[in-house]
């Protein structure tokens, strides 16, 4: 049974990073690429970023170009996605997601930017 | 990047009602669209993927059709559990990009 769990809860302030993992167990990591989707309170599902979990390729949202880092630990069947310069807009829910016909999500990670 | 519009914003239908909910591209994705409901609290779950097929587990009342630009999800007869928010995702091109969403009400 596919199980992706995400990092806890995060309280950051303006300017600061944030590393959220997602670690995936009951598949070998490197079989689908993984994804990033964030949700701001009350708003849209915002699509971020990709990796190719096999090679470590990656793929940006234009929005998060040089700001947001997506990697893997192969033996560690984990993926993370950094996010530097944070602002109070970046408050929300960050979740790992597989997508695809094989849809597997994380169960969302909370960012908080705040002073 | 392929921005995705849908519509209407808020559907307020009653259970035992046909919902029909719109995705509309800004340029051809082929079948590379996706429908996921959400609910409050919860991540997303695909119910439909290259736009026609159901995805596993998902009840045989809901169905979607389209292909290039426009797109339709639709729940033959509502059940009280589909009240929630829709969104269709395409991934024919990167960025991927989602819908702005429909919530579905009850009336």
């Amino acid at each position: 049974q596919v199980h992706l769990v995400q990092s806890g809860a995060e309280v950051k302030k303006p300017g600061a990073s944030v590393k959220v993992s997602c670690k995936a167990s009951g598949y070998t990591l490197t079989s689908y690429g993984m994804h990033w989707v964030r949700q701001a309170p009350g708003q849209r599902l915002e699509w971020m970023g990709w990796i190719n979990a096999a090679n470590g390729n990656t793929k940006y949202s234009q929005k998060f170009q040089g700001r947001v880092t997506i990697s893997r630990d192969t033996p560690a069947s984990t993926v993370y996605m950094e996010m530097s310069r944070l602002r109070s807009e970046d408050t929300a829910v960050y979740f790992c997601a597989t997508l695809g016909i094989m849809d597997f999500w994380g169960q969302g990670s909370l960012v908080t930017v705040s002073s | 990047e392929i921005v995705l519009t849908q519509s209407p914003a808020t559907l307020s239908l009653s259970p035992g009602e046909r919902a029909t909910l719109s995705c509309r591209a800004s340029q051809s994705v082929s079948s590379s669209l996706a429908w996921y409901q959400q609910k409050p609290g919860q991540a997303p779950r695909l119910l439909i993927y290259h736009a026609s097929n159901r995805a596993t587990g998902i009840p045989a009342r809901f169905s979607g059709r389209g292909s290039g630009t426009d797109f339709s999800l639709s729940i033959s007869s509502l059940e009280p559990e589909d009240f929630a928010v829709y969104y269709c995702q395409q991934s024919s091109t990167w960025p991927y990009t989602f819908g702005q969403g429909t919530k579905l009400e009850i009336k």
